[in-house]
C-alpha cells in the first residue's frame, strides 16, 4: 500500500520558474523524506524533515511540513532543465517501520 | 564500491522460471532494503534486513518471494515460479544503521516475465 499521495501527478514549467509539489499522508508520521528519480535510474535522497520540524532548506530546495494537515510541500526555486525528474515523498510511522513511498510527481522543466 | 550495485540490470525470463537478483550495498551499511517499482508507481516495500536477519518481511507478496543476506553484506532476492505480474524494477537500497535514515538506492534490476 502507498501512504503518501503527491499532487500534482505531473507538472510542466519553464526554466527559471519555481516548482511546488505537495504530499499528503494518512496517518501520523515519524519522519518525511523527499527523493528524486531520473528516468530509468535509482532514487536519490533530497531531504529529511522530522515530525517536530516545520521547514527545512537545502540549496534551491525548501520543504515544509504541516502535521495538523498531514501534508508536506517541496519547493524547487529557479528550476533548471536538469531538475526534470520524478519526485517522491516517503514517510515512516515510527523508528521501526520502513519507508512508504507515494506515487510521485513527474516534473518537466522546459529550457 | 562507491554505491549500491545491482545485478543483473535487465533480466528477461519465461513464466514459471526461477530468478535471482543480487544487491551489493555500500560498504559498512548495516541495513539493506528491497523495493519493487511498477511503471508510473512509487517504490513498494518488500523486505528489510538489519545485518543478516530479516527485520521486516511484511511486504513480500507471497511465498514465491524470498530474500537472504547470509553474511550481512550482499543480498539475493529469489523469485520462484515467476508470473507475468512479477514484471517490475526491483530496487535495492542500503543505509548506515537502519530506520529511519536516508536510503541509498541502486539503479535497479528490471525484470520482464514473458
Amino acid at each position: 500500500s502507498q501512504q503518501g499521495e503527491e499532487d500534482p501527478q505531473a507538472l510542466s514549467i519553464q526554466e527559471g520558474e519555481n516548482a511546488t509539489m505537495n504530499c499528503s499522508y494518512k496517518t501520523s508520521i515519524n519522519n518525511l523524506q523527499w527523493y528524486r528519480q531520473n528516468s530509468g535510474r535509482g532514487l536519490v535522497h533530497l531531504i529529511l524533515i522530522r515530525s517536530n520540524e516545520r521547514e527545512k532548506h537545502s540549496g534551491r530546495l525548501r520543504v515544509t511540513l504541516d502535521t495538523s494537515k498531514k501534508s508536506s510541500s517541496l519547493l524547487i526555486t529557479a528550476s533548471r532543465a536538469a531538475d526534470t525528474a520524478s519526485y517522491f515523498c516517503a514517510t515512516d510511522f515510527s523508528g521501526n517501520t520502513p519507508l512508504v513511498f507515494g506515487k510521485g510527481t513527474r516534473l518537466s522543466v522546459i529550457a | 564500491g562507491a554505491g549500491v550495485s545491482q545485478t543483473p540490470s535487465n533480466k528477461v525470463t519465461e513464466k514459471g522460471k526461477y530468478v535471482e537478483l543480487r544487491c551489493d550495498p555500500i560498504s559498512g551499511h548495516t541495513a539493506l532494503y528491497w523495493y519493487r517499482q511498477s511503471l508510473g508507481q512509487g517504490p513498494e516495500f518488500l523486505i528489510y534486513f538489519q545485518g543478516t536477519g530479516a527485520a521486516d518481511d511484511s511486504g513480500l507478496p507471497n511465498d514465491r518471494f524470498f530474500a537472504v543476506r547470509p553474511e550481512g553484506s550482499v543480498s539475493t532476492l529469489k523469485i520462484q515460479r515467476t508470473e507475468r505480474g512479477d514484471s517490475a524494477v526491483y530496487l535495492c537500497a542500503s543505509s548506515v544503521s537502519g530506520l529511519p535514515g536516508e536510503l541509498f538506492f541502486g539503479e535497479g534490476s528490471r525484470l520482464t516475465v514473458l
